[in-house]
C-alpha cells in the first residue's frame, strides 16, 4: 500500500535556527497536507499543496511540493519556542475525501 | 471557529469490555473519520464515513470495530471487546468533502485498556 516516509524523526535546534522536515511518498500524490501536533494535543491542519512544484508560505513557514508530486518539505525560518511540536505530512489514501496516510512525523525540539 | 468535539477525554476500561467513543463533527461537514495514535507513534487511519455508510476502512478496522451516526449530530466508534493493544488516542475528524481540503481533528479520547 501507499507509504509516506518522513525524515528526520527528531530535530533539536537552538531557538532562532532554521528547521526543515522532508516527506517522501511511494506513489504520486494528488495533494499533500501538513499538520502540527503540539505535545499532548491533536493534529492541526497547516496547509494543503496540490500543484506540481507548488510553494506556499505562512509567515516563517515555507512548504514545497515536488515536481513529481512524490515529495514535499516544510521549512521554518528562525524557530521560536512556539514552534515546538511534531510536524506530520499526510497524503490521501485515494480520491475525493478519503482518509489520509500520515508520515511518522518530525519531532521539533527547541533549546532556548 | 467550528470544532470537532469528542467525549470522553479519557476512558479506562477492562480488557474484553465494550467501549463507545463519541464525536460531534462540524455541522456542515459531509465526511467523518476515526484515526488512532498509539503513544509516540504516527496517526493511523481507521475508517471514513459518508452518506451514512462506511466509505473506506483500514486493516486495523476489523470486526471488533464499528461506526454509527445514530442521529444528525453524533458519530460514534464502538470497540466490541477491547484488547490491551487497543490502548491509544482516538481522534475523530471531519471534512467538508466537496473539494480536497484540510481535515479538522477533535481533541481526542485517550483509551486505556487494563
Amino acid at each position: 500500500g501507499q507509504q509516506v516516509m518522513q525524515i528526520p524523526q527528531y530535530q533539536h535546534v537552538q531557538e532562532g535556527e532554521d528547521f526543515t522536515t522532508y516527506c517522501n511518498s511511494s506513489t504520486t500524490l494528488s495533494n499533500i497536507q501538513w499538520y502540527k501536533q503540539r505535545p499532548g494535543g491533536h493534529p492541526v491542519f497547516l496547509i494543503q499543496l496540490v500543484k506540481s512544484g507548488e510553494v506556499k508560505k505562512q509567515k516563517r513557514l515555507t512548504f514545497q511540493f515536488g515536481e513529481a508530486k512524490k515529495n514535499s518539505s516544510l521549512h521554518i525560518t528562525a524557530t521560536q519556542t512556539t514552534d515546538v511540536g511534531t510536524y506530520f505530512c499526510a497524503g490521501p489514501l485515494g480520491g475525493g475525501a478519503d482518509g489520509l496516510t500520515f508520515g511518522k512525523g518530525t519531532h521539533l525540539i527547541i533549546q532556548p | 471557529e467550528p470544532e470537532v468535539t469528542q467525549t470522553p477525554s479519557h476512558q479506562v476500561t477492562q480488557m474484553g469490555q465494550e467501549v463507545i467513543l463519541r464525536c460531534v463533527p462540524i455541522s456542515n461537514h459531509l465526511y467523518f473519520y476515526w484515526y488512532r495514535q498509539i503513544l509516540g507513534q504516527k496517526v493511523e487511519f481507521l475508517v471514513s464515513f459518508y452518506n451514512n455508510e462506511i466509505s473506506e476502512k483500514s486493516e486495523i478496522f476489523d470486526d471488533q470495530f464499528s461506526v454509527e451516526r445514530p442521529d444528525g449530530s453524533n458519530f460514534t466508534l464502538k470497540i466490541r471487546s477491547t484488547k490491551l493493544e487497543d490502548s491509544a488516542m482516538y481522534f475523530c475528524a471531519s471534512n467538508p468533502g466537496q473539494v480536497p481540503t484540510g481535515y479538522t481533528f477533535g481533541s481526542g479520547t485517550r483509551l486505556t485498556v487494563v
